[in-house]
């Protein structure tokens, strides 16, 4: 599985858009990039995934460069309760038997100030 | 949010000791999974079910057996609990289809061994 790379922390204000980046240089051409976010003491929550184009849902939008070496992740006006740690996950749609096994690296915290 | 409860929600327990922790699901998702997280470590993988009676191991499977009867029950045991095995433990789970991107997190389970 292709590593990925964030910075440990950022910060960003309330109403601002955050931009959560995300480098995954090894990825190869089967790999979706995935995003999770957990905040705190709860149980990780999926946010979006990609392959190859920009996807956007309710939650967030990304994008992700044209030779997939990277990705950023948007939460276009972010608010308190989007104050957690973010993953960046690159995995293979199906593992054994169809399976999933995500591979958590240590992910971005993201402080959302007032 | 995914029908996943996790018991107990938190234990202390003594070296030595058998433990095992239940995990629930009311979604009937073929794919359960078991993860722990630490400090610095992010979350990695025990092991994960592909169906009843279907198991693999994960990343991090020394010291820990699953068990998975039926469908909507995945026990993780922890035959002769050590120190090591403090964590939080997390159980998941995906199903098969057009959805199958996303992970669902239950609430997680604080077992501390002294």
């Amino acid at each position: 599985d292709a590593k990925t790379t964030q910075p440990p922390s950022m910060d960003c204000a309330e109403g601002r858009a955050a931009n959560l980046p995300c480098n995954h240089s090894t990825i190869s051409g089967n790999e979706y990039v995935y995003w999770y976010r957990q905040i705190h003491s709860q149980g990780p929550q999926y946010i979006i995934h990609g392959l190859k184009n920009n996807e956007t849902n309710e939650m967030a939008s990304l994008i992700i460069t044209e030779d997939r070496k990277s990705s950023t992740l948007i939460l276009p006006h972010a608010t308190l309760r989007d104050t957690a740690v973010y993953y960046c996950i690159v995995r293979s749609q199906r593992g054994i038997q169809g399976a999933q096994k995500l591979v958590f690296g240590q992910g971005t915290r993201l402080t959302i100030n007032p | 949010d995914a029908g996943i409860t996790q018991s107990p929600r938190h234990k202390v327990t003594e070296t030595g000791t058998p433990v095992t922790l239940r995990c629930h699901q009311t979604e009937n998702h073929r794919y359960m999974y078991w993860y722990r997280q630490d400090p610095g470590h992010g979350l990695r993988l025990i092991h994960y079910s592909y169906g009843v009676k279907d198991t693999d191991k994960g990343e991090v499977s020394d010291g820990y057996s699953v068990s998975r009867s039926k469908t909507e029950d995945f026990l993780l045991t922890l035959e002769s609990a050590t120190s090591s095995q403090t964590s939080v433990y997390f159980c998941a789970i995906s199903d098969r289809g057009p959805n199958s991107y996303e992970q669902y997190f239950g609430p997680g389970t604080r077992l501390t061994v002294t």
